[in-house]
């Protein structure tokens, strides 16, 4: 079975610190996701990745970065974190879409105080 | 530009009788639909898919129906069981796209 990793299940930070959520997959996909979970809003994507040190924005990119270094390791970076950024993030990997779609991990329940 | 809506933000059904969750598109370029189930504090898993190919796939108590003139799914689930209680999530995609489109999520509670 596919693992996708999430460092943290928790986090609290401060306004204004840079956050850095790691994810990690041991199945040699291509493809890697972040998105964010919000009541109302679904899960809107935030980057992706579709090979190494490729990255494309998704949906709501802004006040986020990505750095995808090695092919199992996809990290999501806020600079400078706020308030609104308070949220449900979750990281998800594939190998090709299709029928198949996704392998999400445990999720990441991040408050910025 | 909302390309797959979930349009009941919540449903409610009792313990045994039959839940329908419904799903609209509106890119008549997708092919595969997907539902994932979600319970909180947890990321989702993945339940049941189908092509646009075919108009009904079933698994055990899950039953996704497809019908692309209508460009709507849903997923029906019988009969119903209290740890079918979470936000379900429909999504889309087409051949050779990288990534999935979500709705909003439905919250199902099945009340015993």
């Amino acid at each position: 079975d596919v693992k996708v990793t999430q460092s943290s299940r928790y986090l609290v930070k401060r306004t204004g610190e840079k956050v850095f959520l790691e994810c990690v997959q041991d199945m040699d996909h291509e493809n890697m996701f972040w998105y964010r979970q919000d009541p109302g809003l679904g899960l809107r994507l935030i980057y992706f990745s579709y090979d190494v040190k490729m990255k494309e924005k998704g949906d709501i990119p802004e006040g986020y970065s990505v750095s995808r270094e090695k092919k199992e390791r996809f990290s999501l970076i806020l600079e400078s974190a706020s308030t609104n950024q308070t949220s449900m993030y979750l990281c998800a990997s594939s190998l090709r879409v299709g029928l198949d779609g996704y392998t999400f991990g445990s999720g990441t329940r991040l408050t910025v105080v | 530009d909302q390309q797959v809506k979930q349009n009941s933000p919540s449903l409610s059904v009792q313990e045994g009788r039959i839940s329908i969750l419904n799903c609209d598109y509106t890119n008549s370029m997708f092919d595969y639909f997907l539902w994932y189930k979600k319970y909180p504090a947890e990321g989702p898993t993945f339940l049941i898919s189908i092509s646009s190919i075919k108009d009904k796939n079933e698994d055990g108590r899950f039953t996704v129906f497809l019908n692309k003139s209508a460009k709507h799914l849903s997923l029906h689930i019988v009969p119903s069981q209290p740890g079918d209680s979470a936000v379900y999530f429909c999504a889309a995609t087409a051949a050779g796209a990288q990534k999935l489109v979500f709705g909003q999520g439905t919250r199902l509670t099945i009340n015993p």
